[in-house]
């Protein structure tokens, strides 16, 4: 079984610090995703990363950004931190062939005070 | 623009009550079409994948469909265990990406 694992289940940071939120995964796949997830909106990409080193903004990168040293790990970092950044944050990791079925993690929880 | 519109956006039915949830879709090229659950507090976890217009395909009390605008997840005589979100996802284009909508929130009462 694929399994994707981040670090925190829930987090609660104060406005301007600097936010980390890991990601890994055991199933050596090529492509690794960021999303953040609110009500109404549904899932948006955040950032996307095709390759170790290798990333590509999403629909909505404005105040992160990421990093992806190792093929089993990929970070975001929301380099300070603010209130409407509070919200859901699921990774997801895929094969780079098809049928690239993307496998989530559980999600972290990250409040923003 | 590549769009997924799902509806109902809430749907409360009764233990044994079969219904359908739609998934409507505008994509240039549909390169496949994912269908998830999500339960409360989890991240989603992957159902179905449709690529083509007339396939099916059948998991427990879950059927998934696929027409060249949208596609259907049939439950039969649900339980109270199928609560859950469901969430309709598609290719964008020849990336790995996908366009998710905002799902489904089914509820089954016993």
């Amino acid at each position: 079984d694929v399994k994707v694992t981040q670090s925190s289940r829930y987090l609660v940071k104060r406005t301007g610090e600097k936010v980390f939120l890991e990601c890994v995964q055991d199933m050596d796949h090529e492509n690794m995703f960021w999303y953040r997830q609110d009500p109404g909106l549904g899932l948006r990409l955040i950032y996307f990363s095709y390759d170790v080193k290798m990333k590509e903004k999403g629909d909505i990168p404005e105040g992160y950004s990421v990093s992806r040293e190792k093929k089993e790990r990929f970070s975001l970092i929301l380099e300070s931190a603010s209130t409407n950044q509070t919200s859901m944050y699921l990774c997801a990791s895929t094969r780079g062939t098809e049928p690239n079925i993307q496998y989530f993690g559980a999600g972290t929880r990250l409040s923003v005070l | 623009e590549d769009q997924v519109t799902q509806s109902p956006e809430a749907l409360r039915l009764q233990e044994g009550e079969s219904s359908s949830l739609n998934c409507s879709y505008t994509v240039s090229g549909l390169r496949g079409l994912f269908w998830y659950r999500q339960d409360p507090g989890k991240g989603p976890e992957f159902l179905f994948t449709l690529y083509s217009a007339g396939e099916e395909k059948e998991k427990e009390r879950l059927k998934a469909t696929l027409t060249k605008k949208e596609s259907f997840l049939h439950i039969t005589a649900p339980k109270p265990e199928d609560s859950a979100t469901y969430l309709c996802a598609v290719k964008r284009g020849a990336t790995n990406k996908l366009i998710f909508g905002t799902g489904t929130l089914l509820a089954v009462q016993p």
